[in-house]
């Protein structure tokens, strides 16, 4: 099956500067790379997607970037803020199926 | 759109008894939901897929007898926790697809299970 790895595991920044998280994953039929962020005991929100016929997408402070070749895709936030303080987890699709990264704890820092 | 709910949202159980947990798509029919399970700050893992009308999917290692899924109607699936025991515990969440889109899942605000 898909296996999605999920780096770092912790990431501390100051607030003003950017987060980046990087995945990669295994199954080159994987197509759909969703990102969640999910504040503790609540549900997994999603805050931005990416299709494997696209390269980059942007919303906002929020982009993500998807290396096919090379199986990675990463998640960048510009512009941190206390509220980006949350876990966040990369994800893989093929068909239905979802497979999670580890996740990311961000910690904004005022 | 696309709302997700579950309930309860916590519940706490003895040991050997059985809970049941609902998830329900309030404005949508989702065909296909998904149960996952995750332990404290751990990831998500999926446990089953349910299918209206059909039996539900489970992955490799959960036990079916154990974590009976009913998914008898287009907004509602169930997924019932037998013989819960304390290493149950933990954040049940399910999701579904909203019926536009393929890939788009969306989340219940989960069920925080604890068995003493």
């Amino acid at each position: 099956g898909e296996n999605v790895e999920q780096h770092p595991s912790t990431l501390s920044v100051q607030e003003g500067d950017s987060a980046v998280i990087k995945c990669t994953y295994s199954d080159s039929a994987s197509n759909y790379f969703p990102w969640y962020k999910q504040e503790l005991g609540k549900r997994p929100q999603l805050i931005i997607d990416i299709r494997s016929n696209v390269g980059e997408k942007k919303d906002q402070r929020i982009a993500v970037t998807l290396n096919k070749t090379a199986k990675h895709f990463s998640l960048h936030i510009t512009e941190t803020q206390p509220e980006d303080s949350a876990v966040y987890f990369c994800a893989a699709s093929i068909g239905y199926k979802l497979s999670f990264g580890a996740g990311t704890t961000v910690t904004v820092r005022a | 759109g696309a709302v997700v709910s579950q309930h309860p949202s916590r519940v706490i159980c003895k040991s050997g008894t059985s809970v049941k947990i609902e998830c329900r798509s309030l404005d949508f029919q989702a065909t296909t939901m998904f149960w996952y399970r995750q332990f404290p700050k751990q990831s998500l893992m999926l446990m089953a897929t349910s299918n209206e009308g059909s039996k539900a999917t489970y992955e490799q290692g959960v036990e079916k007898d154990k974590f009976l899924i009913n998914h008898a109607s287009l907004t509602l699936s169930t997924l019932t926790v037998t013989s819960a025991h304390p290493e149950d515990s933990s954040f049940y969440i399910c999701s579904a697809y909203d019926g536009k889109s393929t890939d788009t899942q969306y989340f219940g605000p989960g069920t925080r299970l604890t068995v003493l």
